[in-house]
């Protein structure tokens, strides 16, 4: 089972929106609404920042919001904050073989 | 407030098996959920190793199964993790996870552990 595809980086200014892609196939992403997506910052352990796509934890500022069409998962985050810089991950249920897949991971840079 | 807390040596050498438990505080293993074992690699992405039931029913990357046990000890609030056969690929920070749903949603996090695989 490969790793699902993010891309190496993206990055915005204050207060402009980013997407982060998260791309899969049908027996991960696109066959299950269980993606969730991991805030990181460097030497720390990872945060759940969505699950079930879409879904916020309690905490988690209603800034970032989750979606997926087909064999992708996005993240937004709006309204960017210094403190938005970090690393984030997807991760797809994969069915009961593969059970867990992580993304490849995407660094956010706060201009 | 759940705590997680992983713990064990730090170097390993090749060939040899890794071992990592993760103390639970805050909350009674026995009770519910899901409990995992994530790696990163240096410098890399993350790694779903496996996830144990609190029933004992255990889940593996498939990619790794032949060389991993994960067990849980309800009496001391703990699990573990053995990685048999290790090498120098299998040196990563070592995260242990409270999984709330099965499906890979991970809500409390151990503050990870580095174990360097050389001789």
């Amino acid at each position: 089972q490969s790793a699902l595809t993010q891309p190496r980086s993206v990055s915005g200014s204050p207060g402009q929106s980013v997407t982060i892609s998260c791309t899969g196939t049908s027996s991960d992403v696109g066959g299950y609404n269980y993606v969730s997506w991991y805030q990181q910052h460097p030497g720390k352990a990872p945060k759940l920042m969505i699950y079930d796509v879409s879904k916020r934890p309690s905490g988690v500022p209603d800034r970032f919001s989750g979606s997926k069409s087909g064999n992708t998962a996005s993240l937004t985050i709006s309204g960017l904050q210094a403190e938005d810089e970090a690393d984030y991950y997807c991760c797809s249920y994969a069915g009961s073989y593969t059970f867990e897949v992580f993304g490849t991971g995407t660094k956010v840079t706060v201009l | 407030q759940v705590q997680l807390q992983e713990s064990g040596p730090g170097l390993v050498k090749p060939s040899e098996t890794l071992s990592l438990t993760c103390a639970v505080s805050g909350y009674s293993i026995s009770s519910g959920y899901y409990w995992g074992w994530i790696r990163q690699p240096p410098g890399k992405g993350l790694e779903w190793i496996g996830s144990i039931y609190h029933s004992g029913s255990t889940y593996y990357n498939p990619s790794l199964k032949s060389r991993v046990t994960i067990s849980v000890d309800t009496s001391k609030n703990q699990f573990s993790l053995k990685l048999s056969s290790v090498t120098a690929a299998d040196t990563a920070v070592y995260y242990c996870a409270r999984d709330f749903s099965g499906w890979g949603f991970y809500n409390y996090w151990g503050q990870g552990t580095l174990v360097t695989v050389s001789s």
